[in-house]
């Protein structure tokens, strides 16, 4: 089966900007969860989503915010970019209410 | 606050050796933890998940166990491999919502 996919793999945004990201869940899974990844913090939790709602939230100001549509894909924005925003986010779906996520590859933000 | 915490050296040894690693927890008693292989530049695959009324879990050459009385869990690889070099992360549900709290993670590097 085709896993949760990321696109795009790598991205190259300047101070200020704004990006977004997106996530394709494996076919079935309606539970969608981001989480920022930074060789400090480790996997930091940024929101979850099912069937189209936000059901948490994590510690990130209002800059990072996401929505999950009717096919449960996902994406998250960021708005005015910060060097601090450089990460790795993982994008992770999941079918029973224990989690084992199935993680995408991520997608690499470098902000300069 | 819930945090799940893992030794964050990097963890050295022979192929063939057991690789143990630990994840301790505090403020909580969580229902189930789960483990999660990492390699550079890529999502967590999930590799367990053990229940709080039980001991232990195998799969393969993996071993993980729950003590509730320490508020810990160990991750054992038998007859290691150099292939089994990675980042194994610790995770678990924050009470109470849809979050996952991940430990920082324990780099393993078995030398052939």
């Amino acid at each position: 089966k085709a896993g949760v996919t990321q696109t795009p793999r790598y991205l190259i945004k300047t101070r200020g900007q704004q990006v977004t990201l997106s996530c394709s869940p494996i076919s079935g899974h309606r539970s969608v969860s981001w989480y920022q990844q930074t060789p400090g913090q480790g996997l930091q939790f940024l929101f979850e989503y099912f069937s189209e709602t936000q059901r948490n939230k994590g510690n990130f100001p209002g800059r990072f915010s996401g929505r999950q549509f009717s096919n449960s894909r996902s994406e998250m924005n960021v708005s005015t970019l910060e060097l601090g925003d450089s990460a790795l986010y993982l994008c992770a779906s999941s079918l029973a209410e224990t989690g084992d996520y199935t993680f995408g590859s991520g997608t690499r933000l470098t902000v300069v | 606050s819930q945090k799940i915490e893992q030794n964050s050296e990097a963890l050295n040894i022979q192929e063939g050796k057991t690789a143990t690693l630990t994840c301790n927890y505090t403020n909580y008693s969580p229902a189930y933890l789960q483990w999660y292989r990492q390699d550079p530049g890529r999502g967590p695959v999930f590799l367990l998940l053990i229940r709080e009324n039980e001991k232990e879990k195998r799969k393969e050459r993996l071993k993980v166990t729950f003590d509730t009385t320490l508020k810990q869990s160990l991750f054992h690889i038998t007859a290691s491999q150099p292939a089994d070099s990675a980042t194994y992360l610790c995770a678990t549900k924050a009470s109470g919502t849809y979050k996952y709290i991940f430990g920082t993670g324990t780099r393993l590097k078995v030398l052939a």
